[in-house]
């Protein structure tokens, strides 16, 4: 069966710090992936989606970045983290006709 | 432009009382899947249900029943006996129909608390 992995669980860093979130998918292969980020009492917002290695898309311009650089690995990274990069990460794939699948998040507070 | 409404942001019931989750949607795609999503307090998003446009047959499970009508561009989701265990925060999605980038537009999502 599939799973998704995706750690830290919880990050604290300061304002102005590198961050690096990792996403693995075992079980398939050829994965959409993707990244949302949950502000405090809010929605989902979709950051970055994938549907091959090196193969990234952008939805909202950011002080964020993604990478795929294996077929089941996705990372979302920072040079310099600000306040509003706070809150609740998560990455999610899907296949095929498959409806999304998530990973338990990461919650980060930027300090 | 892809939009999904849930108005309620909050309700609370006590147990075993039917509650029903509101889900609004606009889409200009012809063909398109709904989802409900389950985000317990630890989190994670839980899958619950997927619905294809073209298919506006009702859904029961278990406890859970789905109320599908294109008509009025509505997708609501009702808890039949609710339990503690269903405290979380619900969250109504919707995706175009195809099967590549298959992202997700999300409602704000609606906090539901069970009262024992």
């Amino acid at each position: 069966s599939q799973t998704i992995h995706q750690w830290p669980a919880t990050l604290v860093q300061p304002v102005g710090s590198p961050l690096s979130l990792e996403c693995t998918v075992e079980g398939t292969s050829n994965p959409n992936l993707y990244w949302y980020r949950q502000a405090a009492g809010r929605g989902l917002q979709l950051l970055f989606y994938s549907v091959g290695i090196g193969q990234i898309s952008s939805e909202v311009p950011q002080n964020l970045s993604a990478s795929r650089p294996q077929d089941r690995q996705f990372i979302l990274s920072s040079k310099k983290l600000l306040l509003s990069d706070s809150g609740f990460y998560l990455c999610a794939w899907t296949g095929g006709d498959t409806e999304a699948f998530f990973g338990q998040g990461t919650r980060l507070t930027v300090v | 432009a892809q939009k999904v409404t849930q108005a309620q942001t909050e309700i609370s019931v006590v147990e075993k009382e039917d509650v029903t989750l509101d889900c609004v949607y606009e889409t200009r795609d012809t063909t398109y899947y709904l989802f409900w999503y389950k985000q317990p307090p630890s989190g994670e998003l839980v899958f619950l249900i997927r619905r294809n446009s073209f298919d506006e047959q009702n859904e029961i499970s278990g406890r859970y029943s789905w109320n599908f009508q294109k008509s009025t561009s509505s997708f609501n989701f009702t808890i039949t006996a609710s339990q503690v265990v269903d405290s979380a925060v619900y969250f109504c999605a919707l995706t175009p129909f195809n099967t590549g980038r298959r992202a997700l537009t999300f409602g704000s999502g609606t906090r539901l608390q069970v009262q024992p």
